[in-house]
């Protein structure tokens, strides 16, 4: 069963900073991987899509990297703003599913303060 | 453009009272339609989801069930509400092997 790791946690940092959150995942063996944000209390908003042919994706500020050998992948936030507080969400569509079953992990919670 | 609605946002409801939680997407079709819980310290769960209208799979075995009636519409129902059924319910669609977009969700508490 694949399961998604996200490191850190809880992260808290100034506005300003070049920010890096990890994901990891047990099985190499992935249709694509997609980073989230939610916000206290909505639904998920998709950030950027990674296919499994794909290294990168970049949307803004964001930059997501993909190494599906090694099971991991970053998503790069480009000088935080305090608007992008918020819980950032990994998840992973298994090769072995036909049907684009997420596995999420619990996520990063970001506070960016001014 | 496609979207996607749930209803209600929130809700209060004792225990072994009935549920019915309803999702309708716009602008596309076709769709595999989810519903997901997101309890308190816990990360998103997957509890149905459908490629087809009538066609439901259960990820987890519990006391809800879900129905498509539509080809756009989800909805996920209890006979019998329990404690353990609070959370935060949230409804998405995708193409297959595509990008899964999500609804704003239910804040369902029950006392």
């Amino acid at each position: 069963k694949q399961e998604v790791t996200q490191i850190p946690a809880a992260l808290s940092v100034p506005e300003g900073e070049n920010l890096v959150l990890n994901c990891s995942f047990t099985d190499s063996a992935i249709y694509n991987l997609q980073w989230f944000r939610q916000d206290p209390g909505k639904g998920l908003t998709s950030l950027l899509l990674i296919q499994s042919s794909q290294r990168e994706q970049t949307s803004g500020r964001l930059n997501a990297s993909l190494d599906k050998s090694s099971g991991r992948s970053t998503l790069y936030i480009a000088a935080s703003q305090p608007g992008d507080s918020a819980t950032y969400l990994c998840a992973v569509a298994d090769r072995g599913s036909t049907l684009g079953r997420l596995y999420f992990g619990r996520g990063t919670q970001l506070t960016v303060w001014p | 453009s496609q979207t996607i609605h749930q209803w209600p946002a929130t809700l209060v409801q004792p225990v072994g009272s009935p549920l019915s939680l309803e999702c309708t997407v716009e602008g596309t079709s076709n769709p595999n339609l989810y519903w997901y819980r997101q309890a308190a310290g816990r990360g998103l769960q997957l509890l149905f989801y459908s490629v087809g209208i009538g066609q439901i799979s259960s990820e987890v075995p519990q006391n809800l069930s879900a129905s498509r009636p539509q080809d756009r519409q989800f909805i996920l129902s209890s006979k019998k509400l329990l404690l353990s059924d609070s959370g935060f319910y949230l409804c998405a669609w995708s193409h297959p092997q595509d990008e899964q977009f999500f609804g704003p969700g239910t804040r369902l508490t029950v006392l």
